[in-house]
């Protein structure tokens, strides 16, 4: 069964504007992570957050973890073309090793 | 290697036949999940092994799908008498023990005619 939702499902801006997505799941979790997909690829990790964090940043990327709400959102700054990809969250149960449970994804498209 | 590597890339079957794909994990990496995406949405997990032992099967239908990972070959997961709803993108993903981060290979999409 479906664990998460992401919305929105598609966003399109323009290169060098923010993109913000967000993540809602339903459990209890031990940690979130958000995952980029390119066309016709596999998911490549982009950044962890435990759940006794509130947020995170790695380089570009910002994101935030409110476990009462049971949301997250993923901030990328200063778009660019290149960050064009398909946006998962995915979330880990109890322990590491664990399989991982994904949100339906956000389709991001920069545009030149 | 350093990358999880899957094959064959793209596996077409007519209904009914049998599917088998491949994956060889990172080397070092104990762990090794199959997932399947369908229409580019969400990844559902079927399995995973801890070196040749099953760690979590809680995703595998019970009928017609089976995995393995034995000791110095690839992983493999087998689809027996396909059908048309198999159709998909099945990735492999591999971790170190104690990790959270998976790494995902390229996939293996399988379409059934």
């Amino acid at each position: 069964s479906q664990q998460g939702e992401e919305d929105p499902q598609a966003l399109s801006i323009q290169e060098g504007e923010n993109a913000t997505m967000n993540c809602s799941y339903k459990t209890s979790i031990n940690n979130l992570q958000w995952y980029r997909q390119n066309s016709g690829r596999g998911l490549v990790h982009l950044i962890l957050i435990r759940s006794n964090e509130r947020e995170k940043h790695s380089g570009r990327l910002r994101v935030t973890l409110d476990t009462s709400k049971k949301s997250s959102s993923l901030l990328i700054t200063a778009s660019r073309a290149a960050d064009t990809a398909s946006y998962f969250c995915a979330t880990e149960k109890n322990f590491g090793n664990e399989k991982l449970t994904f949100g339906t994804g956000t389709r991001l498209t920069i545009i030149p | 290697g350093e990358e999880v590597a899957q094959t064959p890339k793209h596996l077409v079957r007519g209904e009914g036949q049998k599917a088998k794909l491949y994956c060889a994990p990172i080397k070092g990496h104990s762990y090794v999940f199959w997932y399947q995406q369908v229409l580019k949405n969400e990844f559902k997990f079927l399995i995973s092994f801890q070196n040749e032992n099953v760690f979590d099967e809680t995703g595998m239908p019970k009928e017609r799908f089976s995995a393995k990972c034995l000791p110095n070959s690839p992983c493999s997961l087998e689809i027996q008498a396909t059908k048309l709803e198999d159709s998909a993108v099945y990735f492999c993903a591999s971790s170190l023990p104690g990790s959270y981060e998976q790494y995902f290979g390229p996939g293996t999409r399988l379409t059934v005619t």
